[in-house]
């Protein structure tokens, strides 16, 4: 069954540069989710879409800024990055915008910045 | 305020042994969502089972079974027999019904030796 792809799988940047994630969603899923999950951490919910629309939002930095397209794949932009950014970064999708929809995840991009 | 708490942070067992992931979650609303998730040394996260609140029946599928009690707010775990490919990190997770995100405990290791 078709899975939640996320590119790039490792991504290595320098301070101050930009990373784009990309996200595609499992097919017919609308729904979109990014979370970060630091070092030794818990995944922290940083934004979702819902067709194409932000839909919710969390601990965000405004250095960061998402996107959902008309194919639904969504890309997490990230700009000025610091070390502190540093983290595994999941993409999850689900088939309906609704509380307690179970959520499909990727297997991360993992982002070092040096 | 929606919080989930895993007081458990790692836990060692060796192959055959049944281990219980405890779970204990604060929420306002009425209608909310509990997940496990486990992610295994890979890195990916992988849903494992959903509860609603509206639902307290407690199930087995396999060797994973669960155990909702409202009354102490908890939602624990357990892998029956459990073995070396169990060993992984197990997240709890709480969706409150209106939101979108998941809220996530802080993670239980879990080693299962040989």
């Amino acid at each position: 069954a078709a899975g939640v792809i996320q590119s790039p799988r490792h991504l290595i940047k320098e301070k101050r540069e930009t990373a784009t994630l990309k996200c595609y969603p499992i097919p017919r899923h609308d729904t979109v989710y990014w979370y970060q999950q630091g070092p030794g951490q818990d995944p922290q919910f940083l934004i979702s879409f819902y067709e194409k629309m932000q839909s919710d939002k969390g601990s965000i930095p405004d250095r960061f800024s998402a996107q959902q397209f008309s194919d639904y794949h969504s890309e997490l932009n990230m700009s000025s990055l610091e070390l502190g950014d540093s983290a595994l970064y999941f993409c999850a999708s689900s088939p309906v915008r609704q509380g307690g929809t179970e959520a499909f995840f990727g297997q991360g991009t993992r982002l070092t910045v040096v | 305020a929606q919080k989930v708490t895993q007081a458990q942070t790692e836990i060692s067992v060796v192959e055959k042994e049944d281990v219980t992931l405890d779970c204990v979650y604060e929420t306002r609303d009425t209608t909310y969502y509990l997940f496990w998730y486990k992610q295994p040394p890979s890195g990916e996260l992988v849903f494992l089972i959903r509860r609603n609140s509206f639902d307290e029946q407690n199930e087995i599928s396999g060797r994973y079974s669960w155990n909702f009690q409202k009354s102490t707010s908890s939602f624990n775990f357990t892998i029956t027999a459990s073995q070396v490919v169990d060993s992984a990190v197990y997240f709890c997770a709480l969706n409150e019904g209106g939101s979108e995100k998941l809220v996530f405990g802080k993670g239980m290791k879990l080693t299962v030796n040989p």
